[in-house]
């Protein structure tokens, strides 16, 4: 079993619609949790990212996370054809390698 | 805006021959880490550098892989002798990583790598 487990997808949404990205994780040591948006044929770009539990939001996202569960989501609000794109989680502990571990990643495609 | 800069951006190259991917990090960025990016794997983390020194290289096959810093603006990852199953997208990331305090990475676009 993978550390971290993510649905690699594809989802496919209508413009405007609500979107919800999901990842599981098995290491209770995590703390830094991490969201990435790569296009295609591009490198992982930072979208947000959180420490321990609770909500961040920024602008049409918000990243949650539930440490009781090992569960984090990203939400994407008003959801536009230009967030199409394979969304990663990724997440660290505080151990001071800051070795960051990826989920497979979520394709997302977004219909005008 | 900063950026991470991998040469070169695509490589075709024969079975049993040497592979060079280059990487010039943020200026000021103190980690740099190589990860290999395939559909089946998603990112697998190969090594990663701390000040110029390897911190952790666990994910790479020693037997063919190496990587280095010979200085602050530039890591290498080499394959040799290069195999079909390498064939993968490699992302070069730099960061500054602060004590208790780390913060998302920037990513490379990355060299597409195929071996025939």
């Amino acid at each position: 079993q993978k550390e971290v487990e993510q649905d690699p997808g594809p989802l496919s949404v209508p413009e405007g619609a609500i979107v919800s990205l999901n990842c599981t994780y098995s290491n209770s040591a995590f703390q830094y949790f991490m969201w990435y948006r790569q296009y295609s044929r591009k490198g992982p770009e930072l979208l947000m990212y959180t420490y321990s539990s609770g909500n961040k939001e920024d602008g049409r996202f918000t990243a949650q996370v539930d440490k009781s569960s090992k569960y984090i989501s990203l939400f994407i609000r008003d959801s536009q054809p230009s967030d199409s794109a394979t969304y990663l989680c990724a997440m660290t502990s505080t151990s001071g390698t800051y070795k960051y571990i990826f989920g497979t990643g979520t394709r997302l495609k977004v219909l005008a | 805006d900063a950026r991470v800069t991998q040469t070169p951006r695509h490589k075709v190259t024969e079975m049993g021959q040497e592979v060079t991917m280059r990487c010039q990090p943020i200026l000021g960025h103190n980690t740099v880490f190589w990860y290999r990016q395939t559909m089946m794997q998603g990112l697998e983390l190969l090594a990663y550098f701390r000040n110029r020194a390897p911190l952790d290289d666990s994910g790479m096959p020693k037997d063919r892989f190496s990587a280095e810093m010979p200085d602050a603006t530039l890591a290498t990852l080499k394959i040799q002798p290069s195999e079909p199953r390498d064939s993968a997208v490699y992302f070069c990331a730099s960061g500054l990583a602060r004590t208790y305090s780390p913060h998302g990475y920037t990513f490379g676009s990355g060299t597409r790598l195929t071996v025939v």
